[in-house]
């Protein structure tokens, strides 16, 4: 019930493309939905983020898709740049003291 | 402000050694944890704290303790290393576990190897 559900593994797309990276996550009381972006050799760092009050997020060329009642969430990047090219983990927590849970991470790979 | 500092960047230990892992943060956030980060398992809860004098266990303690006696350090210790414990540890810390929506700020990491 704790765990988070993050596919593909891994991704590559052109340049322009829309990469989609998406999340299930099983226990109800998570809602807090962010989505961290790391670089190599570097520490992630939050990207954008989401409760399940609303179904969708723009931030710039990312936006988080939430659906709550089939408990899946997605982040979209538009426009993908080869300096998108990172790993991105989805995450989720909850109030009440419920920890951080993150997904296993994708590897994203833009082509120029 | 630095943020969250780690160190050392690397770390080579042999089998039994001990070793603790420094982390401090500068902003002044109650809520400090230990990652580690494998390969297709994403970052795995060790430790946290809420606050000086109070730390508990995450999803995988077993070989790891932590203490913190203040506000800005929350340093791991590895007891008796074990090749298992090879991997990349991140520290991360957060104003607080309120509503358990606050922004997590990373360290750079410490990449250890144990042979």
């Amino acid at each position: 019930q704790q765990q988070v559900k993050q596919s593909p593994q891994s991704l590559i797309v052109q340049k322009g493309g829309i990469p989609i990276i998406n999340c299930a996550y099983e226990n109800t009381a998570f809602d807090y939905f962010p989505w961290y972006q790391q670089f190599p050799g570097k520490g992630p760092a939050l990207l954008i983020a989401i409760r399940p009050d609303v179904s969708e997020k723009k931030e710039g060329r990312f936006t988080i898709s939430f659906n709550k009642s089939a408990k899946q969430f997605s982040l979209h990047i538009m426009d993908s740049q080869p300096g998108d090219s990172a790993t991105y983990f989805c995450a989720a927590s909850g109030s009440g003291g419920f920890k951080t849970i993150f997904g296993a991470g994708t590897r994203l790979f833009v082509k120029a | 402000n630095a943020g969250v500092t780690q160190t050392p960047k690397f770390q080579v230990l042999k089998t039994g050694q001990s070793m603790t892992l420094q982390c401090a943060q500068d902003m002044n956030h109650e809520y400090m944890s230990w990652y580690r980060q494998d390969p297709g398992m994403g970052l795995r809860l060790i430790h946290y704290s809420v606050g000086a004098g109070i730390t508990d266990q995450g999803e995988v303690p077993n070989g790891y303790n932590v203490s913190r006696s203040t506000t800005e350090d929350f340093p791991l210790r590895l007891l008796s290393a074990a090749p298992s414990q090879t991997s990349v540890y991140f520290c991360a810390s957060s104003y607080s576990l309120q509503g358990g929506g606050d922004t997590q700020y990373f360290g750079p990491g410490t990449r250890l190897t144990v042979l």
